[in-house]
Parts: structure tokens; C-alpha cells; sequence
């Protein structure tokens, strides 16, 4: 069963760019599937960052696009979400998903909380 | 590119059926079968209970259902049950190859 867990800072300073890593266990990446991130600002709604392919097709949220980058290191079985130009409007739980294609997100990390803070 | 919309809460009694709306645009959930919702439970992670408008993923139960017409999707919820209590996400293939979530509705079992 595939298991998916979220690592990085907790905390991020206004301006600064936030990097996260995805560690993928009971599957390898290499063999399919889409993997993303979903955040969810305290008390609101889920919002879709971003996904890529197996393969490295990257696919962005385009209001978020000048701001993210999604990559694979499929030696490591994992992915990564950078976000630059952290705002306070940035402070989310932040998910990381696999995705069987066209929204299908079928297993998720436990999710992990950045705040935007100096 | 807006939220989906969704009522912000709906409720009912144990035993019986509620529906949640889904409403986007002919880019979005009119546009193409790729509709999906989620569960949620305060705390946690959201949970997968239909793609593709209509389809369960492996272990889901089939007292959830999906449904589409036009640019409105919908979720059926029969047998209703006190665990039932949970946020409710939408979720549509857009046609820029995005995604885009439905605001979240909260479910109250009376």
C-alpha cells in the first residue's frame, strides 16, 4: 500500500521560498501515476497547487505558476514543491497526493502546516 | 479561474438521503467526466470517494454516489450516519489542465 509523507519547514519568513519534499513509500514513482500538492489555509477550503508525471510533466495552479516548481527524484522516490515569494496568504496545511489522473487523488500525505512569519 | 461552488452546509437525519451540489462552468465540470469528491474529517487528511463523476476507487462505500448534469455535479449520500459528519470537496478537470476544488460543504447529522 502506497504511503506518502510530507517534510520541511514548519516555519517560513515573508519572501523566502518554501521547500517541500514528498518521501513515496510502496510504489515506485517511476512506474506511473501523477504526484501532487493540495494546501488548505486554516479553517478554508482545499486548493490545488500542482502536479507532475512519472515521466516530469509539470502541471501549476496558473495563478500560482510564476511561483512553483514541482520535481521528481525518482532515485530517491520522492517529489518536491518549491514556492517562492512566501506571503502570508501562503500559511496552509500543505498535502502531498498521487494522482490516478484528472484529479484522481487517491492517497495523501498526513499533511504538514507552514506557517508565514518573520 | 473561481472555486467550484458548493452550499456551505447541509444536514439531515440518520436513514435518510442528502445531495450536495457541484456547480462550475462548460470549461470545467460541463466540460468533461472528471469529477471527483472527497471526505474530510477535521484534523485530517481528505479521503477519495468518487472519480469520474460516478465511480468508486477500491474500498469506498457504494452508499456514496455521483452524478452530473451539465455544468452541475452532484454527490448522494443515502443511508445517512452519524459518521457521515464531514466536510465535502469537489474536485474538476479544467481545460487549461488544471484542476480547481469546490469551496467544501459541511454535513451535520441531525
Amino acid at each position: 500500500q502506497v504511503q506518502l509523507q510530507e517534510s520541511g519547514p514548519g516555519l517560513v519568513k515573508p519572501s523566502e521560498t518554501l521547500s517541500l519534499t514528498c518521501a513515496v513509500s510502496g510504489y515506485s514513482m517511476s512506474s506511473g501515476y501523477y504526484w501532487g500538492w493540495i494546501r488548505q489555509p486554516p479553517g478554508k477550503g482545499l486548493e490545488w497547487i500542482g502536479s507532475i508525471s512519472h515521466s516530469g510533466s509539470t502541471y501549476y495552479k496558473p495563478s500560482l505558476k510564476s511561483r512553483v516548481t514541482i520535481f521528481v527524484d525518482t532515485s530517491k522516490n520522492q517529489f518536491s514543491l518549491q514556492l517562492n515569494s512566501m506571503t502570508a496568504a501562503d500559511t496552509a496545511v500543505y498535502y502531498c497526493v498521487r494522482d490516478g489522473g484528472y484529479g484522481t487523488h487517491d492517497s495523501w500525505g498526513q499533511g504538514t502546516l507552514v506557517t508565514v512569519s518573520s | 479561474q473561481s472555486a467550484l461552488t458548493q452550499p456551505a452546509s447541509v444536514s439531515g437525519s440518520p436513514g435518510q438521503s442528502i445531495t450536495i451540489s457541484c456547480t462550475g462552468t462548460s470549461s470545467d465540470v460541463g466540460g468533461y467526466n472528471y469529477v471527483s469528491w472527497y471526505q474530510q474529517y477535521p484534523g485530517k487528511a481528505p479521503k477519495l470517494l468518487i472519480y469520474d463523476v460516478t465511480k468508486w476507487p477500491s474500498g469506498a462505500s457504494n452508499r456514496f454516489s455521483g452524478s452530473k448534469s451539465g455544468n452541475t455535479a452532484s454527490l448522494t449520500i443515502s443511508g445517512l450516519q452519524a459518521e457521515d459528519e464531514a466536510d465535502y470537496y469537489c474536485c474538476s478537470f479544467v481545460r487549461s489542465g488544471s484542476l480547481i476544488f469546490g469551496g467544501g460543504t459541511k454535513l451535520t447529522v441531525l
